[in-house]
């Protein structure tokens, strides 16, 4: 079953306004969580690495007052797209990591499809 | 961390085993590989992860060579569920543990 959770997993916002996308580890903690944007017929890029207690650290060229990132508790980490433009329309998907070491894997969530009109 | 590079796209038929090669030739002694699978519009699911020689699960088999520079991902007898895009991904231990994509290799499966 699913061990990471989006919500939602669709959204569609007019212009100018502020969208959050919720990702949650299901049953285990993450203090890190991360952010990705995949555009159609692309591969994933990482946009933001979310720490819990501390703030988020942002891949070169992603602005980070556009894109807040709040790491509430260890098993929630949440997006805020702030005054979206139709260019933020895209599919944002997080992971979270489980297990240490070499035996640690990335697990991702099912994905949120952002629509700026 | 190593670049990977893979065959954009395959084609195959059902019932057909399939393998995916993937060259990281500057892996480093902490990397260790894995695969994930990815269906449009939906978040990548994780197939296998290995280190070296062979590494066997309920879907799919991993074969890494003794020098690490490559790695296949072997499909045992492919249905049409498994069109998909497969990603070949170098991972650390240490550091950074961000997966870092590249374009994958978009695999058609025909009935």
């Amino acid at each position: 079953g699913a061990v990471v959770s989006q919500h939602p997993s669709r959204v569609i916002c007019k212009s100018g306004t502020s969208v959050k996308i919720e990702c949650r580890s299901l049953d285990f903690q993450a203090t890190t969580m991360f952010w990705y944007r995949q555009f159609p017929k692309q591969s994933l890029m990482l946009m933001a690495t979310s720490n819990e207690g501390s703030k988020a650290t942002y891949e070169q060229g992603v602005e980070k007052d556009k894109f807040l990132i709040n790491h509430a508790s260890l098993t929630l980490s949440t997006l805020t797209v702030t005054s979206a433009h139709p260019e933020d329309s895209s599919f944002y998907i997080c992971s979270a990591p489980r297990g240490g070491g070499f035996q640690e894997t990335q697990y991702f969530g099912p994905g949120t499809r952002l629509l700026v009109l | 961390l190593a670049k990977t590079t893979q065959p954009i796209s395959m084609d195959s038929y059902e019932g057909q085993e399939v393998n995916i090669t993937c060259s990281h030739n500057n892996i480093a002694t902490n990397d260790y590989i894995t695969w994930y699978q990815q269906f449009p519009s939906q978040g990548p699911r994780f197939i296998i992860q290995g280190y070296k020689t062979k590494v066997t699960n309920e879907v799919a088999s991993l074969f890494i060579p003794a020098d690490r520079k490559s790695s296949t991902l072997s499909l045992p007898r492919v249905s049409l569920s498994d069109t998909a895009v497969y990603y070949c991904l170098v991972f650390r231990d240490t550091g950074r543990r961000a997966l870092t994509f590249g374009s994958g290799t978009r695999l058609q499966v025909q009935p």
